[in-house]
């Protein structure tokens, strides 16, 4: 059965510095990989979205990039942390794009940038 | 005004009784809505996703019904258990533009009271 692994679980770190968080799905080949953010009142937003190794979709301009250096991973980077970047991160995958199906998520990051 | 309105924000009821959760949206045309559970501090979990052809969809004591006329839907529990406690999401996947997206409800918070 497939499985979708992200960590860590909680994270506080000062502005400023780096950020890295890492995703990684089992039991699947070739997912559809997605990072979300989820913010205290407000809905789900999209920020990264990977087809395939190699290739990243931002949805918004923002402080942060992601990778995906293998195929069943998907990684959340900062250079330099803003207080604005603080929020619940959450990673997910699906076999086809996720607005046509089934989509499955990670337990989420909290980020605390202090 | 988000494109998806979820009513009530919240709601409390006692162990056992039955509660119909709301979603409203404004988004045409739509390729699928779903509802997601989300439990404090973890990732959201899917319990339906409905076409624009299906009308109702259960799964276990969670039952989804579906009005394309109205664009409403509802998400019906019966006999909740203290487990049912959570945050219920309604998201559709709507066409914007050439592209499809997911727009996400902000969610009803469900307490369930021994």
């Amino acid at each position: 059965s497939q499985t979708i692994h992200q960590w860590p679980a909680t994270l506080v770190q000062p502005v400023g510095s780096p950020l890295s968080l890492e995703c990684t799905v089992e039991g699947t080949s070739n997912p559809n990989l997605y990072w979300y953010r989820q913010a205290a009142g407000r809905g789900l937003q999209l920020l990264f979205y990977s087809v395939g190794i190699g290739q990243i979709s931002s949805e918004v301009p923002q402080n942060l990039s992601a990778s995906r250096p293998q195929d069943r991973q998907f990684i959340l980077s900062s250079k330099k942390l803003l207080l604005s970047d603080s929020g619940f991160y959450l990673c997910a995958w699906s076999v086809h794009p996720i607005e046509d199906t089934e989509a499955f998520f990670g337990q989420g990051t909290r980020l605390t940038v202090v | 005004k988000n494109q998806v309105e979820q009513s009530p924000q919240s709601l409390i009821i006692l162990e056992g009784k039955n509660c119909t959760l709301q979603c409203n949206y404004t988004v045409s045309p739509f390729s699928n809505l779903r509802w997601y559970k989300q439990d404090t501090g973890r990732g959201p979990v899917s319990l339906t996703i409905m076409t624009f052809s299906e009308n109702t969809k259960s799964n276990g004591r969670y039952t989804a019904t579906l009005d394309a006329d109205t664009k409403q839907s509802s998400l019906h529990i019966t006999a909740s258990q203290l487990s049912d406690s959570a945050s219920y999401i309604c998201v559709v996947s709507a066409f914007a533009g050439n592209n499809r997206k997911l727009i996400w409800g902000l969610g009803t918070s469900l307490a369930v009271n021994p």
